[in-house]
């Protein structure tokens, strides 16, 4: 079977750096994807890790451990539009069969 | 270009009744997927669509059915609602059957069942 775990909610001050991590079960490895949703709103694609390693997109970097199960998020120089839940997901075996985390409710401060 | 276009936005219905609802993928994307997600949680997998065939399914029963066309787009149907079926509707579209294909979600049907 296949599990993901995440934290359900954070909270930080904007300005500020914030890890969102994520922990997966998978009987296949196939990558892990995060999607970024705003409230009332479709997921968008942030990032896509298939290989161990950090991988950094702007603002944004994404880090992957596969012996260990474990990604994480990384927000930096957050801001008020950062405020979103991010969603942790991963292919179930074949094609585009994703399994979700519960989503990670970040709420940034002034 | 036009992103992925859900129909309706909002639908209310009560126990029984019967709902369709409709997706139309980005430009140029071949695959459909249908996702549940209730309040509070992540997406869950409903069924994938491609070549006109569901090809892969998860674990719904079979009110649950649906259909796409020859130009990509996809219904999902539900039979006999019941409230638990209360829920955001996510349509995904993307190309061809790779398991490290990005997915682009339509902005959802809000369905509540009474």
């Amino acid at each position: 079977g296949q599990n993901i775990d995440q934290p359900t909610e954070m909270t930080a001050t904007e300005g500020a750096i914030v890890q969102i991590n994520c922990t997966y079960q998978t009987s296949g490895f196939n990558g892990l994807f995060w999607y970024q949703q705003h409230a009332g709103e479709a997921p968008t694609f942030l990032s896509y890790n298939v290989l161990d390693g950090l991988e950094e997109k702007g603002r944004f970097s994404s880090f992957l451990s596969r012996s260990k199960g474990y990604s994480y998020l990384l927000l930096k120089e957050l801001q008020m539009k950062d405020s979103a839940s991010y969603l942790c997901a991963a292919p179930r075996g074949y094609g585009q069969n994703f399994v979700f985390g519960p989503g990670t409710r970040l709420s940034v401060l002034p | 270009d036009a992103g992925v276009t859900q129909s309706p936005t909002h639908l209310i219905k009560t126990r029984g009744q019967q709902v369709t609802l409709r997706c139309s993928p980005k430009s140029g994307h071949d695959t459909v997927s249908w996702y549940q997600q209730a309040l509070g949680q992540g997406p869950q997998f409903i069924f994938q669509y491609y070549e006109e065939e569901e090809r892969q399914r998860g674990n719904f029963p079979d009110r649950f059915s649906g259909h796409q066309f020859p130009n990509y787009s996809s219904e999902l149907n539900v039979n006999a609602l019941l409230l638990g079926d209360s829920a955001l509707y996510l349509c995904a579209s993307s190309w061809g059957r790779a398991t490290n294909e990005k997915l682009f979600f339509g902005s959802g049907t809000q369905l509540s069942v009474l």
